[in-house]
């Protein structure tokens, strides 16, 4: 079983339109973090937010905010107003501590956001 | 900000030659992992090492070691490329609770 789920493999919208990018992870820890990353064509990963466990405050950056709901193991992306640019494929991501006391980050298979214009 | 360089863009091997892949950490992090991206399959770890001369097997170790000499650069090896292996190779840091990525190697084997 993945333990970073995104349901959502390719989504389509057109500028301006709203969309929400859906995460779903599984955990035992009680400590871990929650990250979400921007991969647009050139491949660098561009970091874009990270939650740790204990804090289930949404955060809103701009038109980009993040609901984190610890009931539901969820952690999603909502971009308002899209705009071309957002064109990219999204990739949540969980941190859970290793045998060794690392945190080594577990990704999901990512959204492909396309904003039509 | 952390900057994680890795050796190459893109890079063109043949089948059964060795590949070293190099990544180095401006800062004093411990942890540095090696991921490949495959498409539909998301980002895949390989080998993580939290220490110099430690290293830990990833999900996908197969045909691949690494080599961890100095703190800040950790290489991946591919000791005899196959064509299996064509893929974006991502190079990463991680603190207890940031991380940071390098821009990634294509690596195409023909």
């Amino acid at each position: 079983a993945q333990k970073v789920t995104q349901a959502q493999t390719e989504i389509s919208v057109v500028e301006k339109e709203d969309v929400t990018l859906d995460c779903v992870y599984e955990t035992r820890d009680t400590t871990y973090y929650l990250f979400w990353y921007k991969q647009p064509p050139s491949g660098e990963l561009v970091f874009l937010i990270r939650r740790n466990s204990f804090d289930e405050q949404n955060e809103i950056s701009g038109r980009y905010s993040w609901n984190f709901q610890k009931s539901t193991s969820s952690f999603n992306f909502t971009i308002t107003a899209s705009q071309v640019v957002d064109s990219a494929v999204y990739f949540c991501a969980l941190s859970e501590s290793t045998s060794g006391g690392s945190y080594i980050p577990t990704f999901g298979r990512g959204t492909s956001l396309i904003v039509h214009p | 900000d952390v900057k994680v360089t890795q050796s190459s863009r893109y890079l063109v091997k043949r089948t059964g030659e060795k590949v070293f892949l190099e990544c180095v950490q401006d800062m004093d992090h411990e942890n540095m992992f090696w991921y490949r991206q495959d498409p539909g399959l998301g980002l895949r770890l390989i080998y993580f090492s939290y220490d110099v001369k430690m290293k830990e097997k990833g999900d996908i170790p197969e045909g691949y070691s690494v080599s961890r000499e100095k703190k800040e650069r950790f290489s991946l090896i591919l000791e005899s490329a196959s064509t299996n292996q064509t893929s974006m190779y991502l190079c990463g840091v991680s603190g207890w609770n940031e991380q940071f990525f390098g821009p990634g190697t294509r690596l195409t084997v023909l």
